[in-house]
């Protein structure tokens, strides 16, 4: 089985930084990794999708990047509403997410 | 609106059986393979079952398989998620998802419904 690794498991980060997440997978899986952001009490909603395809309204301040086993979820300027959990997803395993909190 | 509705959850001793269940509306159904994903309180997403648009093809994750069971009726426009002997671990969030592979958007699940919990408890 595919095993996703995020890093980091926690980021402090102020309004208006550029913010960088990482995901691993235990082998190959080409550009199929999608990137999920979850608030509390809501479902996730998907934010990236083919590893660099950015999904139908989403602020293009979000952006992805990679292929194989290695792929980032950047933001290029935080904004207060991005302060939120963050998952990756390989072939059907999600990673232990990133939480992105106000410091 | 393409939406998806879960329903089902509820408190079940361990053991217990609880089925699941998801209503599609705004989209065509039976085009589209179909997830379930929980949340566990306080922890993050995992991956349960999948079935392809025409229930042909199930895949379960090894926390669930032989005790869960996936099926879909693509004319009631419903995905279902049968769970049998429950236990405390099981307890979580139950969300339906599909699998955007129609619209080009590969394995990615791009609609979620609201989830429903289910705990599992004495």
């Amino acid at each position: 089985d595919i095993q996703m690794t995020q890093s980091p498991s926690t980021l402090s980060a102020s309004v208006g930084d550029r913010v960088t997440i990482t995901c691993r997978a235990s082998q190959s899986i080409s550009s199929w990794l999608a990137w999920y952001q979850q608030k509390p009490g809501k479902a996730p909603k998907l934010l990236i999708y083919k590893a660099s395809s950015l999904e139908s309204g989403v602020p293009s301040r979000f952006s992805g990047s990679g292929s194989g086993t290695e792929f980032t979820l950047t933001i290029s300027s935080l904004q207060p509403d991005d302060f939120a959990t963050y998952y990756c997803q390989g072939t059907l395993t999600f990673g232990g997410g990133t939480k992105v909190e106000i410091k | 609106e393409v939406q998806l509705v879960e329903s089902g959850g509820g408190l079940v001793q361990p053991g217990g059986s609880l089925r699941l269940s998801c209503a599609a509306s705004g989209f065509t159904f039976s085009s589209y393979e179909m997830n379930w994903v929980r949340q566990a309180p306080g922890k993050g997403l995992e991956w349960v079952s999948y079935i392809s648009s025409s229930g042909s093809t199930i895949y379960y994750a090894d926390s669930v398989k032989g005790r869960f069971t996936i099926s879909r009726d693509n004319a009631k426009n419903s995905l279902y998620l049968q769970m049998n002997s429950l236990r405390a671990e099981d307890t979580a969030v139950y969300y339906c998802a599909r699998e955007g592979g129609t619209n080009g958007r590969g394995d990615a699940f791009d609609i979620w419904g609201q989830g429903t919990m289910v705990t599992v408890s004495s």
